[in-house]
């Protein structure tokens, strides 16, 4: 299986800060990997596919890229509706695996 | 638009099987797409169950294989998760969502929260 390691699993920021995720895959997954958010109570929503394609709707102050094992998640200038989880995942093969989730505070 | 929407018990006893249906509106499930199951503990992070194709083809976590099954029913536009011998490690909120060749799960379902309790 595909092993994928978030970091920070936490992080504490203010209204306008900008942050960065980081996720590292055990191997290659030739760019297939998917990010994330979700909010308590709420199924997660998909913000970004194929590591750096802003799906539908997301607001363009998110932002992927990363390509071979390490990929990144920045949201630049955060908004009070983007203190949520946020998840990693690889969709390059079978079984498809997530990371453990980055969790983002208000400071 | 597309929607999904997870249905069944809220409560199950320890070694019974849990079996819940996902709900599609919006989307004929036979024309395309692969339709998934997802699980959260409470408190933890995602794990992925399984994943059927528009063709009935099977994907399960090896995690999982022995106790899992994913169905089809295009006559109801629906497919459903069965997970047998239960355990408390089970107890989970399940996610239905759809998904395709490099596309992540999007959308998902709401959420169906199972606990398995004697």
């Amino acid at each position: 299986d595909i092993q994928m390691t978030q970091s920070p699993s936490s992080l504490s920021a203010s209204v306008g800060d900008s942050v960065t995720i980081t996720c590292r895959a055990s191997q290659g997954i030739n760019g297939w990997l998917a990010w994330y958010q979700q909010k308590p109570g709420k199924a997660p929503k998909s913000l970004i596919s194929a590591a750096s394609n802003l799906q539908s709707g997301v607001p363009s102050r998110f932002s992927g890229s990363g390509s071979g094992t390490d990929f990144t998640l920045t949201i630049g200038g955060l908004q009070p509706e983007d203190f949520a989880t946020y998840y990693c995942q690889q969709y390059n093969v079978y079984p498809l695996t997530f990371g453990q989730g980055t969790q983002l505070e208000i400071k | 638009q597309v929607q999904l929407q997870e249905s069944g018990p809220g409560l199950v006893k320890p070694s019974e099987t849990l079996s819940l249906t996902c709900a599609v509106s919006g989307y004929s499930i036979r024309s395309g797409y692969w339709w998934g199951w997802i699980r959260q503990p409470p408190g933890k992070g995602l794990e992925w169950i399984g994943t059927i194709y528009n063709s009935g083809n099977t994907f399960y976590n090896p995690s999982l294989k022995t106790r899992v099954s994913i169905s089809l029913d295009t006559s109801k536009n629906q497919f459903s998760l069965r997970l047998t011998s239960v355990t408390a490690a089970d107890t989970a909120v399940y996610y239905c969502a759809r998904r395709t060749f490099g596309v992540p799960f999007d959308p998902w379902g709401q959420g169906i929260l199972v606990t398995v309790s004697s």
